[in-house]
This record gives C-alpha cells, sequence and structure tokens, in this order.
C-alpha cells in the first residue's frame, strides 16, 4: 500500500457546486496533515494544516479520519479560481526519507 | 520579505555538462529539501538536509549533488550521470521535520 493514496480526478465541477476530496495514508503513527493547492506550472501552496477536530477556512473545510485513516477536504461554492491540484501530505515517523510525503494530487476545474 | 529564492527560472543544459540550481531561503528554517516533478506527476524527493553539513539521499539521488554549507542555502547539482534531467525542481524548506514546508517558485530544467 502506498503512503498516500489520492485519486487523480480529474473532478470537473459546475460554479458554486460543494466538492469534496478524500486522501488515504498508511501509517497509523502519522500526526501531522496538511492540504496544498498547486496551479499549473507553479510550486506547490499550503491551504491549510487538518486537526484532530477538523477545521474550516472560509469555504474549506479539512477533516481527519483516524479510524480510517482519511483526511478530507470539502470546497463549498466552488469558484472558478479553485481549478487546481490538492496535494494531500502526511507526516510518516520513522520513515528512511523526509517525513513528510507528498500524495501525486488531485486535479479539480470548476467550470463556469 | 521572508522566503525562498531559486534560480535561475530556466536552464538548459547541454550534453555532458553539470548544473548547479541555487536555493536561497531568509526564513530561519533548519531543514531544505529538493524536489523534482515531471509533467503530470507528483513530486519526488531528490535529497533533503535537517541541519548545517549534513543531508541525505532521497528517492531517486542518483545522479544529483548537493551541500549544505551555510543555513540559508542548499544548492543541487545536476550532474552529467542524469540522463534525463528535464524536469521542474523544486526547493523547500521547514522549520523541522513536521512541519509545513514552504516551496521556492522553481527551475524549469531542460536539455539542448
Amino acid at each position: 500500500r502506498k503512503e498516500v493514496e489520492q485519486d487523480p480526478g480529474p473532478f470537473n465541477v459546475p460554479e458554486g457546486a460543494t466538492v469534496a476530496f478524500n486522501c488515504t495514508y498508511s501509517n497509523s503513527a502519522s500526526q501531522s496533515f496538511f492540504w496544498y493547492r498547486q496551479d499549473c506550472r507553479k510550486e506547490p501552496k499550503l491551504l491549510m494544516s487538518v486537526y484532530s477536530s477538523g477545521n474550516e477556512d472560509g469555504r474549506f473545510t479539512a477533516q481527519l479520519n483516524r479510524a480510517s485513516q482519511y483526511i478530507s477536504l470539502l470546497i463549498r461554492d466552488s469558484k472558478l479560481s479553485d481549478s487546481a491540484t490538492y496535494l494531500c501530505v502526511v507526516n510518516v515517523p520513522n520513515s528512511g526519507n523526509t517525513p513528510l510525503v507528498f500524495g501525486k494530487g488531485t486535479r479539480l476545474s470548476v467550470i463556469a | 520579505d521572508g522566503g525562498i529564492t531559486q534560480s535561475p527560472k530556466y536552464l538548459f543544459r547541454k550534453e555532458g555538462q553539470n548544473v548547479t540550481l541555487s536555493c536561497e531561503q531568509n526564513l530561519n528554517h533548519d531543514a531544505m529539501y529538493w524536489y523534482r516533478q515531471d509533467p503530470g506527476q507528483g513530486l519526488r524527493l531528490i535529497y533533503y538536509s535537517q541541519i548545517v553539513n549534513d543531508f541525505q539521499k532521497g528517492d531517486i539521488a542518483e545522479g544529483y549533488s548537493v551541500s549544505r554549507e551555510k543555513k540559508e542555502s542548499f544548492p543541487l547539482t545536476v550532474t552529467s550521470a542524469q540522463k534525463n534531467p528535464t524536469a521542474f525542481y523544486l526547493c523547500a524548506s521547514s522549520q523541522q521535520g513536521r512541519q509545513p514546508q514552504h516551496f521556492g517558485d522553481g527551475t524549469r530544467l531542460s536539455i539542448l
């Protein structure tokens, strides 16, 4: 099982729609979780951290389900400017390499 | 403004040539990272450094070399041994391993 797995998409949604992405992780000892956004041909940018109790930032809500080992990102009232690739990032304790592992991303296209 | 600066933005390499990509940060971060991203693919870790004068190989270190003589700087050399160097190279830094990483805006390397 890969350390971090995401549905690559693309998710094509109309403006104003609500869309949700899930990301599963394999290491039950993981403790740090993040969502990043990457626009085409640009660098990834931190969108939000994911806290155990769930957290919200405007139209974006992130949740963590430790029992099932997944995190989710919910985007309400989608805007054209939300079109991007969303990367799930998880720390992997005792990993041979960097503690943070990036998923391959889920592509979102918001259509007018 | 605090941030990470990568240079150059675009770089062309001739066959058999070594080239060096620059990465400088003024965020006072301890850890620095180099990733490679191919079109439509996720980030792959090349090297990382958690402290000055120390660095570790990532998943795809062959054909690359790094140094970390100063906290602020983590240059990456793409050697002639790297047979397929055309990619988008991203440098990142973080306060420590579990903290979110902040990225530079990348260097695009192409073969002449």
